[in-house]
């Protein structure tokens, strides 16, 4: 089993609207979740990062986390056009050394606006 | 992409050659990350460093090795190129390790 399990899509919604995200993982150790959008042959960037359980929002993406079912999950609404790329969940422990100071990735979704 | 920068950006090399990969911030970030990003395996950490002189090995670190003199650069060696080095390579930093991670452009590495 992968630590991080996230659906490649393609996923192809119609402009405006709301868009799902999700990821599921197994590692309980997990305290920590990003998520990156990353553009074609561009750098991953971040939109959204939390530490606990519950809803964070910034601006049209809300990130959720539901460490109990070990589940995260971000929301777009009204989607754009621009809004299609590539995104990725990451996450890690507060462990420290071997490696554990980096993330652990999601393969990423590949999301498609429609106009 | 938060002050980094990485050379170069695009490179084909020969199996067996040496490779080296440069990391530059002006964030001042303690922590400097490696990884290496593959269709069918997303990113995986190779190496990285959490102050000057200071590293530590990730999940794909076989074949990699890393320097750290100065704070604001971080190199990535490829000793003996091979074809399964050909990949994109991101760096990343931050500010400790439990803070966000923010990523460079990337290079991409073709190797023959």
């Amino acid at each position: 089993q992968k630590e991080v399990e996230q659906d490649p899509g393609p996923l192809s919604v119609p402009e405006g609207a709301i868009v799902s995200l999700n990821c599921t993982y197994s590692n309980s150790a997990f305290q920590y979740f990003m998520w990156y959008r990353q553009y074609s042959r561009k750098g991953p960037e971040l939109l959204m990062y939390t530490y606990s359980s519950g809803n964070k929002e910034d601006g049209r993406f809300t990130a959720q986390v539901d460490k109990s079912s070990k589940y995260i999950s971000l929301f777009i609404r009204d989607s754009q056009p621009s809004d299609s790329a590539t995104y990725l969940c990451a996450m890690k422990s507060p462990r420290r050394g071997g490696g554990a100071d980096g993330l652990t990735f999601g393969k990423g979704t590949h999301l498609i606006i429609q106009p | 992409d938060a002050g980094i920068t990485q050379s170069p950006r695009h490179k084909v090399t020969e199996t067996g050659t040496p490779v080296t990969l440069r990391c530059h911030q002006t964030e001042n970030h303690r922590y400097m990350y490696w990884y290496r990003q593959d269709p069918g395996h997303g990113l995986r950490l190779i190496h990285y460093s959490y102050g000057v002189k200071d590293t530590d090995k990730g999940e794909v670190s076989d074949g990699y090795s890393v320097s750290r003199s100065k704070t604001e650069d971080f190199l990535l060696t490829l000793e003996s190129a091979t074809s399964s080095q050909t990949s994109v390579y991101f760096c990343a930093i931050s500010e400790s390790t439990y803070n966000e991670q923010f990523f460079g452009p990337g290079t991409r590495l073709t190797v023959l």
